[in-house]
């Protein structure tokens, strides 16, 4: 059974920085390309950034260009977002998907907020 | 960007009835290699979305086939028949042929 964990979400100040991780199981991670999508209060839903199976290649959306950096270690089977200068717009829950190669996220994690506020 | 309309906003519907919801994009979903990446999500009340339909009319696993999509280019359909309780939540359309990727802003399925 296909299983993604998110952690690391929080409380954080304006212009400070977290890092996500999604603990992947049941599949070959290293076989599959990652994405993370997030989903602001109430709101719908937003793509963020994509990492190909080798890490070889990363996609972000523009607002996030810069700040953002996804990376993934596949020998431990885990996806991350790096995120700086956090801004209040960047409060969301995050999500972790596998992106697979028909174009779709196909399984998703349970989700971790990430609250910026001072 | 490619935006998504998706309507309408509210769907009331009536256990046992039929639903349908529009997703319409800002241009072409036709990628360059012919494929078209339109997908389609359900989100049930506090929990993470969930894939139903991939790439237009193709169900994912597990998905019952009172699901089905439709559609070409620009606009397309879901088809929900016999609608289930299970059913209801927020529904939202992703297309995956256009970077950013872009999903549609979503209808909220609920019983009459």
């Amino acid at each position: 059974e296909v299983q993604l964990v998110e952690s690391g979400g929080g409380l954080v100040q304006p212009g400070r920085s977290l890092k996500l991780s999604c603990a992947a199981s049941g599949f070959t991670f290293s076989d599959y390309n990652m994405a993370w999508v997030r989903q602001a209060p109430k709101k719908g839903l937003e793509w963020v950034a994509t990492i190909i199976y080798d890490g070889s290649r990363t996609y972000y959306r523009d607002s996030v260009k810069g700040r953002f950096t996804i990376s993934r270690d596949n020998a431990k089977s885990t996806l991350y977002l790096q995120m700086d200068s956090l801004r209040s717009e960047d409060t969301a829950t995050y999500y972790c998907a596998t992106h697979v190669t028909e174009g779709m996220f196909a399984y998703w994690g349970q989700g971790t907020l990430v609250t910026v506020s001072s | 960007d490619v935006v998504m309309t998706q309507t309408p906003v509210s769907l009331p519907v009536s256990l046992g009835g039929q639903a349908s919801i529009s997703c319409r994009s800002s241009q072409s979903l036709v990628h360059s290699n012919g494929n078209t990446y339109l997908h389609w999500y359900l989100q049930k009340p506090g929990q993470s979305p969930q894939l139903l339909i991939y790439r237009v009319s193709n169900r994912f696993s597990g998905v019952p086939d009172r699901f089905s999509g439709s559609g070409s280019g620009t606009d397309f359909t879901l088809k929900i028949s016999r609608v289930e309780p299970e059913d209801l939540g927020d529904y939202y359309c992703l297309q995956s042929s256009h970077f950013p990727f872009t999903f549609g802003s979503g209808t909220k399925l609920e019983i009459k």
